[in-house]
């Protein structure tokens, strides 16, 4: 089983609606959470970034963190063409490496 | 923002030949930098971290002698596929901490090596 869970999609919206993407996890160790976003044959793009549970809003985005759940959200509100991405959740413990997802492809038709 | 600079964003190399990958933050200083590799519609993997002015340390599996690291200054880490091989293709990203942040927030633009 992998630490980290991620869908691979593809999701298929239509422009304007809300994209809903999720990662569950297995390491309770888990306290910075992250989404990316990474479109092809670039590098990622730190969309997020959540210490510990709760929500963060930063424009169209809202990063959700349920540790006792262990499972982290992220909606994009409004979505539009160019959000069509790979977005890659990733998570770490103080001082250790980044764990990716696999990552979730995202279209947004126009 | 932060930016980190990485080079080349594409390569083709023979086989048995080396290939080195730079990588700079262009206007902070990054005491580690981290390098994945990235195969098609698949998550990043880290290969090593490297911290300025010692040895990097490499995950499991991952040759340090076929893939050498260097950190020399607080604005440039290079990695270097020596002997490559066509095994060797793959998308090489490497990305870069700053001192307040506990996380890596900057990625480089990529590198695909392609080994014919």
């Amino acid at each position: 089983q992998k630490e980290v869970e991620q869908d691979p999609g593809p999701l298929s919206v239509p422009e304007g609606a809300i994209v809903s993407l999720n990662c569950t996890y297995s390491n309770s160790a888990f306290q910075y959470f992250m989404w990316y976003r990474q479109y092809s044959r670039k590098g990622p793009e730190l969309l997020m970034y959540t210490y510990s549970s709760g929500n963060k809003e930063d424009g169209r985005f809202t990063a959700q963190v349920d540790k006792s759940s262990k499972y982290i959200s992220l909606f994009i509100r409004d979505s539009q063409p160019s959000d069509s991405a790979t977005y890659l959740c990733a998570m770490k413990a103080a001082g250790n490496k980044l764990t990716f997802g696999g990552g979730t492809r995202v279209l947004v038709k126009p | 923002g932060a930016v980190v600079s990485q080079h080349p964003s594409w390569v083709i190399c023979k086989s048995g030949t080396s290939v080195k990958i730079e990588c700079r933050s262009l206007d902070f200083q990054a005491t580690t930098m981290f390098w994945y590799r990235q195969f098609p519609k698949q998550s990043l993997m880290l290969m090593a971290t490297s911290n300025e002015g010692s040895k990097a340390t490499y995950e499991q599996g991952v040759e340090k002698d076929k893939f050498l690291i260097n950190h020399a200054s607080l604005t440039l880490s290079t990695l270097t596929v020596t002997s490559a091989h066509p095994e060797d293709s793959s998308f090489y990203i490497c990305s870069a901490r700053e001192g307040a942040m506990n996380t890596e927030a900057f990625f480089g633009q990529g590198t695909r090596l392609t080994v014919v």
